[in-house]
């Protein structure tokens, strides 16, 4: 199975910051790479879709690069409703795997 | 809008079958990928397996042949049972449409989740 990892594993970023997160594979998926946001007691949230495509109505603060074996997820200026925790998912290959997570806390 | 909603026992006994429902409304079952994932206490995801439209399967091969998937297009509802489970199947289950049209992959939606523990 491709193998993802995260960094950070957490952050501690003030209202306004610049974030970003990256997620890396054990091995090529391509573009096929997504990012969900979630939130305590929710269900993940789809934020980028096929490494950079924003799912609609997500805020274009929000942005994903990348492709091969290394992604970012960005977000240019953090929000209060940010903190959260990201994952990556690569949908390339079955199993379909996840990243462990980053979890993004207020300063 | 499309809605999943999962249900099914919250409790279940150590070697007993999981199973859980997933009942999908406001649209249609056709062209998706119907996947159940799951999120173990420590935060950890797991995809499980899907089930397309057409009845074709795929799981996680690490769950061992574990799981059966099954979908009821007239009733709207997709089902997933996990035999002989143990505590390491404690976890909250989802159910997620996945898309997968290039360029379009992704699960663009999620039921709320549930809670399944297993302990005698």
């Amino acid at each position: 199975a491709i193998q993802l990892t995260q960094s950070p594993s957490s952050l501690s970023a003030s209202v306004g910051d610049r974030v970003t997160i990256t997620c890396r594979s054990s091995q090529g998926v391509k573009n096929d790479l997504g990012w969900y946001q979630q939130k305590p007691g929710k269900a993940p949230k789809l934020l980028i879709y096929t490494t950079s495509f924003l799912q609609s109505g997500v805020p274009s603060r929000f942005s994903g690069s990348g492709s091969g074996t290394y992604f970012t997820l960005t977000i240019s200026s953090l929000q209060p409703e940010d903190f959260a925790t990201y994952y990556c998912l690569q949908d390339y290959d079955y199993p379909l795997t996840f990243g462990p997570g980053t979890k993004v806390e207020i300063k | 809008q499309v809605q999943l909603q999962e249900s099914g026992p919250g409790l279940v006994k150590p070697s007993e079958t999981l199973s859980l429902s997933c009942t999908i409304s406001g649209g249609s079952i056709s062209t998706y990928y119907w996947t159940w994932i799951r999120q173990f206490p420590g935060k950890g995801l797991e995809w499980i397996g899907y089930i397309y439209y057409t009845g074709n399967t795929k799981h996680n091969p690490s769950l061992n042949d574990r799981v059966t998937i099954s979908l009821d297009t007239s009733n709207n509802h997709f089902s997933l049972k996990l035999s002989s489970v143990t505590a390491a199947d404690t976890a909250v289950y989802y159910c997620a449409r996945r898309v997968a049209v290039r360029p379009v992959y992704s699960f663009d939606i999620w039921g709320q989740g549930t809670m399944v523990t297993v302990s005698s």
